[in-house]
């Protein structure tokens, strides 16, 4: 069946300026989890979504960054003001979240590049 | 202390050798444990869940400690396309649901 899709698969910006990263699910999978990896760095957590609960933003470096998840599917993850610093991997996953263990999926990533 | 520790080696190993990787964990709340892999500029993929009583799939076996709080992974038989960085996974239940995940330890297969 379809995997975690993510878009863009590639972002180049400018300094300053506003980027939305897409994220799809697996079907079915009602949590959502957004990640960042820097190059050559570990996984660093950002945002997870839970169905219809309050998200768990704990993992957000500041409030330039911002997620939604519409429909308890879809989600977009929002960085405004791009700094340098910004540019990493986005990542997300999706798991169920109904008993058994809970094993999040990765998407592709979107590569973010902050010029 | 980190929640989640590994030894980032790298590890450099022959083809046909056996390698083993350890994982330790803090937090006693930890209810579910999983081995991923992650090759360059690659999404990690679920290598493997890690169970009580052990598992094996093929040439990987995994072990979880749960006195000890650690985690290990076994490959024999090393191949050159097990070159990859391999990540401890951790998920916490305490109050709210959390997922740990290590840095990492990266293996190098030669031939």
């Amino acid at each position: 069946g379809a995997g975690v899709s993510q878009s863009p698969s590639n972002k180049v910006t400018e300094k300053g300026k506003d980027v939305e990263l897409r994220c799809d699910p697996i079907s079915g999978h009602t949590a959502l989890y957004w990640y960042r990896q820097s190059l050559g760095q570990g996984l660093e957590f950002l945002i997870y979504f839970q169905g219809n609960s309050a998200p768990d933003k704990s993992g957000l470096p500041s409030d330039r960054f911002s997620a939604e998840r519409t429909g308890g599917s879809v989600s977009t993850l929002t960085i405004q003001r791009t700094q340098q610093e910004d540019s990493a991997v986005y990542l997300c996953a999706s798991s169920s979240a109904t008993g058994g263990l809970r094993t999040q999926y990765f998407g592709p990533g979107t590569r973010l590049l902050v010029l | 202390r980190k929640e989640v520790e590994q030894d980032p080696g790298p590890f450099n190993v022959p083809e046909g050798a056996t390698v083993a990787f350890n994982c330790t964990y803090s937090n006693s709340a930890s209810q579910s444990f999983f081995w991923y892999r992650q090759d360059c500029r690659k999404e990690p993929k679920l290598l493997m869940s890690v169970y009580s009583s052990g598992n094996e799939d093929g040439r990987f076996t995994a072990q979880l400690n749960r006195a000890s709080q650690y985690i290990s992974l076994l490959i024999r038989d090393s191949k050159l396309s097990d070159s990859a960085t391999y990540l401890c996974v951790v998920n916490l239940n305490t109050g709210g649901f959390k997922t740990i995940f290590g840095a990492g330890t990266r293996l190098f297969v030669k031939a």
